[in-house]
This record gives C-alpha cells, sequence and structure tokens, in this order.
C-alpha cells in the first residue's frame, strides 16, 4: 500500500525566502508524484508532477521538485516565497494499476504555508 | 479553460436524510473520482469510476454511498442515510488517462446536523 508523510503541518517563512516543503512517499512500485495547492476555499490545484524521466520538476508558479527514489522523497521548494504562496500544499502519491490502467492519489495530510511580510 | 464543476457548493442536511453530490467532468474526460476532506485532516479516496462502473474503492465507500452518470456528462455521488462523521468537503476530479493528471473541483461541503 502506498502512503505519503509530510513533516510538519505548518511552516513559516518571510516573503522572499526560502520554501521548503517535505514529502516523502512510500510505495511498491515507481510511483507517481504531484504537489497540489489548495486556497482558502478552492479546490485543489496541480502545482507539478512527476512521472517519469528528468527527476527535477518544475510547476507553476515557481516551484520545483525532485524526485530523490534513494531517499523516497519529492520535497516542493520555491526560491524566493510571495505573500501569494500561503495556502495549503498537499505531496501525492499514485500507483497505476494493471489492467484499465486507472489509478489513484494518496493524499499527505497537507503542509500550511504561511507568508510574512 | 475547462475545469470540473461541482454543485451545490454547501449543502446541510439532517442526520438519516439522502443526499446527492453533483459534479460535471470535462467534457473530454473517461475517469472520475470523488474524495473527501474532513474538516482538519487529509483528503481521502473514495471512489474511482470508468466506462460506466466502479473501478476501485475505498473502506469508507460503504453500501451507504453510491456513484452513477446517470445522463451521460453529470457524475453524482449519492450517500443513502447521512451520519454526522459523513461532514466532509467531498471533491469531484476527473482525467482523461487513468494515469494522468486528475482536475479537481471546487468541492461541496456536506453539513450533517
Amino acid at each position: 500500500a502506498q502512503s505519503v508523510t509530510q513533516l510538519g503541518s505548518h511552516v513559516s517563512v518571510s516573503e522572499g525566502a526560502l520554501v521548503l516543503l517535505r514529502c516523502n512517499y512510500s510505495s511498491s512500485v515507481p510511483p507517481y508524484l504531484f504537489w497540489y495547492v489548495q486556497y482558502p476555499n478552492q479546490g485543489l490545484q496541480l502545482l507539478l508532477k512527476y512521472t517519469t524521466g528528468a527527476t527535477l520538476v518544475k510547476g507553476i508558479n515557481g516551484f520545483e521538485a525532485e524526485f530523490k527514489k534513494s531517499e523516497t522523497s519529492f520535497h516542493l521548494t520555491k526560491p524566493s516565497a510571495h505573500m501569494s504562496d500561503a495556502a495549503e500544499y498537499f505531496c501525492a502519491v499514485s500507483e497505476v494499476s494493471t489492467g484499465a490502467g486507472y489509478s489513484t492519489l494518496t493524499f499527505g495530510k497537507g503542509t500550511m504555508l504561511l507568508v510574512s511580510p | 479553460e475547462p475545469e470540473v464543476t461541482q454543485t451545490p457548493s454547501h449543502q446541510v442536511t439532517q442526520m438519516g436524510q439522502e443526499v446527492i453530490l453533483r459534479c460535471v467532468p470535462i467534457s473530454n474526460h473517461l475517469y472520475f473520482y470523488w474524495y473527501r476532506q474532513i474538516l482538519g485532516q487529509k483528503v481521502e479516496f473514495l471512489v474511482s469510476f470508468y466506462n460506466n462502473e466502479i473501478s476501485e474503492k475505498s473502506e469508507i465507500f460503504d453500501d451507504q454511498f453510491s456513484v452513477e452518470r446517470p445522463d451521460g456528462s453529470n457524475f453524482t455521488l449519492k450517500i443513502r442515510s447521512t451520519k454526522l462523521e459523513d461532514s466532509a468537503m467531498y471533491f469531484c476530479a476527473t482525467s482523461r488517462e487513468g494515469p494522468s493528471e486528475q482536475f479537481f473541483g471546487p468541492g461541496t461541503r456536506l453539513t450533517v446536523l
């Protein structure tokens, strides 16, 4: 069974500082990995995803994440935080099922990013 | 840009009542999902639906839950007899292919009194 662990339910940074949100996963097969962002009273928006190929993936709003198989990690980073980045961030893992090829997402508990001026 | 829509945005119901949550998927998507998020907890998978049948369901998705695509457009989640613990945000998600990106709707907040 797959699982996701996000270290830290809250992370606080100053505007302009580096953002680092941690995600570790467990999966019995090579995983697909995702980061979603949720703004207040809104749905989940995909930030970036890793499926195959390059292990450093770039997403929207200047975010990127690196898949490290040896560490079973997929940490999310952004060099310089903006006030508008304040939101909740969810890491998710998906295993592709055989047969129909569908997959389901298993989410971490989320990390609330707080950005102060 | 196409998006997943959900109605209603907020549903308040009495315990024991039936509720139907509706989702309109992106038009060329073939895979449909329901997830829920209890306040303060993580997003949990409920059920996936493909080719007019359930592909997979979690242990949360018991006999009180059902899904269907009655008219080929809407994708619905029915809870037959709601319980207090069903109070949560329910998200619909759709994808064009199984393993590809899932697009999420804005959610329906269900409050069971």
